[in-house]
């Protein structure tokens, strides 16, 4: 089975820095995966880590630790338009297919 | 290149009547996915296609759901009868990978379903 575990909101302020956290359970692990969704949107891709360590892709940076079961995924210099829900997503396969599992998800408030 | 199109919006329709939702992926991707996301729930996988084969529809939440995806190209997701409960936005995604690591989706914007 899979189960994945964010906090449901988190506030922090414009221009500061912001780390949202994901532990998870799943059969077969194939990294983490990222994505970002405003409200009325598209869930759209942020980073994926196939392997240990840390990813960086200018302000956002996303870290992944398997003897952990554990990811994170940090905002650097938050700006408004940050404010959005964030979704670890951990790829999943089974019964011959793979997709994406999403949790609830994190929504970021940035406030001024 | 177009990103992946759905059709429609928004639909507003009376429990027992029937929706049709469509979805037109990026060409050349294989991969085409439906989910769904209920106000203030997680996004829940509902079915994968790969081509025209539907390779996991467990996500699929009973027989009143039907999705075809005929040639291979734009998917369509009926809801019939709908109920209450169908209410939320379906989400399309598509995807090039061939195995499970680094499958980056590309979602639509969504259908949102309101079901009075």
């Amino acid at each position: 089975g899979q189960s994945l575990e964010q906090p449901s909101e988190v506030t922090a302020v414009e221009g500061a820095i912001v780390q949202i956290n994901c532990t998870y359970q799943t059969s077969g692990f194939y990294g983490l995966s990222w994505y970002q969704q405003h409200d009325g949107g598209a869930p759209t891709f942020l980073s994926y880590n196939g392997l240990d360590g840390l990813e960086e892709t200018g302000r956002f940076s996303s870290f992944l630790s398997r003897s952990d079961s554990y990811g994170y995924l940090l905002l650097q210099e938050l700006q408004m338009k940050d404010s959005a829900s964030y979704f670890c997503a951990p790829p999943y396969s089974g019964a011959g297919s793979y997709q994406l599992t999403f949790g609830k998800g994190t929504k970021l408030s940035v406030i001024p | 290149e177009a990103g992946v199109t759905q059709f429609p919006s928004h639909s507003v329709i009376e429990k027992g009547q029937t929706v049709t939702l469509r979805c037109d992926p990026i060409s050349g991707h294989d991969n085409l996915y439906w989910y769904r996301r209920v106000m203030g729930k997680e996004i829940k996988f509902l079915l994968h296609f790969v081509k025209e084969s539907k390779q996991d529809e467990s996500g699929m939440p009973n027989n009143r759901f039907l999705a075809e995806r005929t040639g291979g190209t734009y998917s369509t997701l009926k809801v019939q009868p709908a109920e209450l409960e169908d209410s939320g936005v379906y989400f399309c995604a598509s995807s090039q990978a061939r195995s499970p690591g680094a499958n980056v989706l590309t979602f639509g914007a969504g259908s949102r379903l309101t079901v009075l």
